[in-house]
């Protein structure tokens, strides 16, 4: 059990570029979450997989956003034509039965 | 609905005692605790469910009063490792565990 690992640590990008992160979940986890967190404040969720399906997406989500999880391994979110207001700290999180195992985040600068 | 924790900061010597509040106008059927450090990923804590008992571990205890939907998380003889920022995420039981966190409790433990 590795934990949780999330790809790249940092990514700094140009507005109007596209990005991808990439997460691994702990491997007998079948649910994994998406959360977005901003200094000084608590984590925001984003989307939820349970295997690969995408039961859930935040309403603050825009279509500019979006994640998969081919064969309910690992998931990718992708943000297309970011925007500075895009600038956070993008946590995966994956759990069985009890509390979350984050990852250690993806923390992106739109420049 | 974002749920309220309070205070919003506290700076402890080793030691002493503190309380830190959750609060949401939502009916919950579970709370988490979490806690993290600068430039960390959140760590889970415990996890208290809808008509379950009071949880802890070592020096750290928290309860959750369903009728008031609000949980206290109870730090005692706190220690320099406790500092961090301490976040409570409610669960309003729809079956996905999805969270809507707080925006957290910085403790600061001074020797």
């Amino acid at each position: 059990d590795t934990g949780v690992s999330q790809d790249p640590r940092h990514k700094i990008t140009k507005r109007g570029q596209n990005v991808t992160f990439r997460c691994d979940p702990i491997s007998e986890h079948n649910r994994l979450y998406w959360y977005r967190q901003t200094l000084g404040q608590g984590p925001e969720f984003l989307t939820y997989f349970q295997n690969e399906a995408q039961l859930e997406k935040s309403r603050l989500l825009s279509d500019r956003f979006s994640a998969e999880r081919p064969k309910g391994s690992f998931s990718t979110l992708e943000i297309q034509r970011t925007e500075q207001g895009d600038s956070a700290m993008y946590l995966c999180a994956s759990m069985t039965g009890d509390g979350y195992t984050f990852g250690s985040g993806t923390r992106l600068t739109v420049v | 609905q974002q749920p309220v924790q309070s205070p919003q900061a506290v700076i402890l010597r080793e030691g002493e005692d503190a309380v830190i509040n959750c609060s949401s106008s939502k009916a919950l059927y579970s709370v988490h605790w979490y806690r993290q450090k600068h430039g960390e990923a959140p760590v889970f804590l415990m996890i208290l469910l809808k008509g379950g008992e009071q949880k802890g571990h070592d020096k750290i205890s928290a309860s959750f009063n369903e009728k008031k939907q609000q949980s206290s998380l109870y730090l005692t003889a706190s220690q320099l490792s406790y500092s961090g920022t301490y976040f409570c995420g409610t669960d309003s039981g729809a079956g996905s565990y999805q969270l809507t966190f707080g925006k957290g409790t910085k403790l600061s433990v001074i020797p």
